[in-house]
């Protein structure tokens, strides 16, 4: 089964500083990969997602950014982070038709 | 466009009482439906999900799910709760077809007193 890595578990940004939030998946190969924020209150929010190599598919158009790199690696990004940025940052790869989407521990972000 | 509806905020139960987390979900035809659990500044863990078959699904942790397509529900049911089940629980459906976007209920605290 696969595993999803997130790093750092929390963050403290100021406002306008760049952003770069790293998820890596092990135990598999060509996942499918997601990017999803739940802000205070629960709800989650799909950002991105990417079906392979260097594609990337924008759910809601705001100040982040999204790249894949490489098969495993999947990264969120911004160039300056705004006040409304701060929540907690999901990752979750899945794989095949009937994937089942599993979940990193996710990253804190604060932006002050 | 999918769609889950958890109607209730938070679910109270005692120790050792069934629980049961409701859902309703609408997608264009048969869905694929998931539920997860979340502890506390923890990612979702999957519990379990229905795909086609057996309209009662079991998954991790003593908890199962009935799959009702005339009232298009899956609650989620567990029959004898742990204090240690308290978290946030998410239901999540996706039509067979297309991309494999999910879309999620807005979840349910269940709270289970000792």
């Amino acid at each position: 089964s696969q595993t999803i890595h997130q790093w750092p578990a929390t963050l403290v940004q100021p406002v306008g500083s760049p952003l770069s939030l790293e998820c890596t998946v092990e135990g598999t190969s060509n996942p499918n990969l997601y990017w999803y924020r739940q802000a205070a209150g629960r709800g989650l929010q799909l950002l991105f997602y990417s079906v392979g190599i260097g594609q990337i598919s924008s759910e809601v158009p705001q100040n982040l950014s999204a790249s894949r790199p490489q098969d495993r690696q999947f990264i969120l990004s911004s160039k300056k982070l705004l006040l409304s940025d701060s929540g907690f940052y999901l990752c979750a790869g899945g794989q095949g038709v009937q994937e089942t989407q599993y979940f990193g521990p996710g990253t804190r972000l604060l932006v002050l | 466009a999918q769609s889950v509806a958890q109607p209730e905020d938070q679910v109270n139960v005692a120790e050792g009482n069934p629980l049961t987390v409701k859902c309703t979900y609408s997608v264009s035809g048969n869905p694929y439906l998931f539920w997860y659990v979340q502890y506390p500044n923890r990612g979702l863990q999957f519990l379990l999900k229905y795909i086609t078959g057996d309209n009662l699904v079991k998954g991790s942790y003593g908890f199962e799910a009935e799959f009702n397509k005339s009232q298009t529900s899956f609650h989620l049911k567990k029959p004898s709760a742990l204090v240690s089940d308290s978290a946030l629980y998410f239901c999540a459906v996706r039509a067979p077809y297309g991309n494999n976007r999910l879309a999620f209920g807005k979840g349910n605290q269940v709270v289970v007193i000792p």
